[in-house]
């Protein structure tokens, strides 16, 4: 099955510079990459996905990037805030149709002011 | 904008006892999941549910494990004879049926469920 490694588990940078986490995955029909953001006790908050068939993907300043034929995608957070501050996982599916996510083990970003 | 509702927020019991969480999915999503997260622990699939049927479960998702859609709104999570391994946030999820071939899964808030 699947099985998602995502690197660093802590993060720590001073607000305004750029974050990046990233993820590597072992099933090669995975083509689904979301990213999901986690503030403490509350539910996991969809901030951006990416599909297979592009490499990158922006949303002001976030962006996600995929390398399908190394299996990684990363997520880059620049001018970071210390709002920005959460856990961030990534997850990969199947294109079947509403398959089951598996989530890599989740990176702790602390943005310091 | 619509959300996944779940309740109770809180649920505390003995080891040995029977829990339902309960989840109110997003009103015309179709697929539904549950996933849980050990504290500290990456979020992990039990089982997900669409048209009146189990889709796909995980190997947690054993027999002291249901799902069930009582009426038109409410999704709910059995656990037969809780364990003090079951400990976790119990997370809902839903997801519609759109033109692209995967959708987002949106998440409720979650249950933390504590077995003494």
């Amino acid at each position: 099955g699947e099985n998602v490694e995502q690197h660093p588990s802590t993060l720590s940078v001073q607000e305004g510079d750029s974050a990046v986490i990233k993820c590597t995955y072992s099933d090669s029909a995975s083509n689904y990459f979301p990213w999901y953001k986690q503030e403490l006790g509350k539910r996991p908050q969809l901030i951006i996905d990416i599909r297979s068939n592009v490499g990158e993907k922006k949303d002001q300043r976030i962006a996600v990037t995929l390398n399908k034929t190394a299996k990684h995608f990363s997520l880059h957070i620049t001018e970071t805030q210390p709002e920005d501050s959460a856990v961030y996982f990534c997850a990969a599916s199947h294109n079947s149709g509403n398959t089951p996510l598996v989530f890599g083990k989740g990176t702790r970003l602390s943005v310091i002011a | 904008e619509p959300e996944v509702t779940q309740t109770p927020s809180h649920q505390v019991t003995q080891m040995g006892q029977e829990v339902i969480l309960r989840c109110v999915p997003i009103s015309n999503h179709l697929y539904f999941y549950w996933y849980r997260q050990i504290l500290g622990q990456k979020v992990e699939f039990l089982v997900s549910f669409y048209n009146n049927e189990i889709s796909e479960k995980s190997e947690i998702f054993d027999d002291q494990f249901s799902v069930e859609r009582p009426d038109g709104s409410n999704f709910t999570l059995k656990i037969r004879s809780t364990k003090l391994e079951d400990s976790a946030m119990y997370f809902c999820a839903s997801s519609p049926i759109g033109l692209s071939s995967t959708d987002t899964q949106y998440f409720g808030p979650g249950t933390r469920l504590t077995v003494l």
